[in-house]
């Protein structure tokens, strides 16, 4: 059964970097694609961006350029960094498995809540 | 980008109804269409991929439907465990974008 975990800092302060890793168990990363997502408080959900295990990537304009995604295969992980952080990146952060291109998802990660706040 | 919106928002149902959850896209996206149950502090769950696909393991009360820019998802008969939050995703190109979401009631 695949699973994934992230973690992570819980608190960031403002116009710093929320850095963000995902451990993928019971499955390969090497192969698929894998993309991070999140919910603010009271609010939907919203597709960060995604990388697969050859390097291909795309990442939501709405969050410019802020986003790096990366995939290490040795350690089974995906990180995410978004950087210049605001209270309006305040949501729990998840971690998911992408089938086909583009893809939806077949596995999540529990979630991990990230506030931004001094 | 495609907007994804959903209705109603909220519903409130008894168990054994019939419930139909609408989803509709901002332009044509094909089959392209995953459904999701999300329960608070859990990981989302995949019901339905590609509009009527049902994934593995999920019990056969859930259905999808729906082609083009509108979608349904039917809940056959509703159980109390079915009381959650349910998405809806387009996968017809980037970025991938999200349904408000319809939480359910009993």
């Amino acid at each position: 059964q695949v699973q994934l975990q992230e973690s992570g800092p819980g608190l960031v302060k403002p116009s710093e970097t929320l850095s963000l890793t995902c451990t993928v168990s019971g499955g390969s990363i090497s192969s698929y694609y894998w993309s991070w997502i999140r919910q603010p408080p009271g609010q939907g959900l919203e597709w960060i961006g995604y990388m697969s295990y050859i390097g291909s990537t795309h990442h939501n304009p709405s969050l410019k350029s802020r986003v790096t995604i990366s995939v290490d295969t040795s350690k089974n992980q995906l990180s995410l960094k978004l950087s210049s952080v605001t209270a309006a990146d305040t949501a729990v952060y998840y971690c998911a498995r992408g089938v086909s291109m583009p893809h939806y998802f077949d596995y999540w990660g529990q979630g991990t809540l990230v506030t931004v706040s001094s | 980008d495609i907007q994804m919106t959903q209705s109603p928002s909220t519903l409130s149902a008894s168990v054994g109804d019939r419930v139909t959850i609408t989803c509709r896209a901002s332009q044509t996206i094909s089959s392209w269409l995953a459904w999701y149950q999300k329960k608070p502090g859990k990981a989302p769950k995949l019901l339905i991929y590609k509009a009527s696909s049902l994934e593995r393991g999920v019990p056969s009360r859930f259905s999808g439907s729906g082609s083009g820019t509108e979608f349904t998802l039917t809940i056959s008969s509703l159980q109390s465990d079915d009381v959650a939050t349910y998405y809806c995703q387009h996968y017809n190109s980037y970025p991938l974008t999200f349904g408000g979401g319809t939480k359910v009631e009993i």
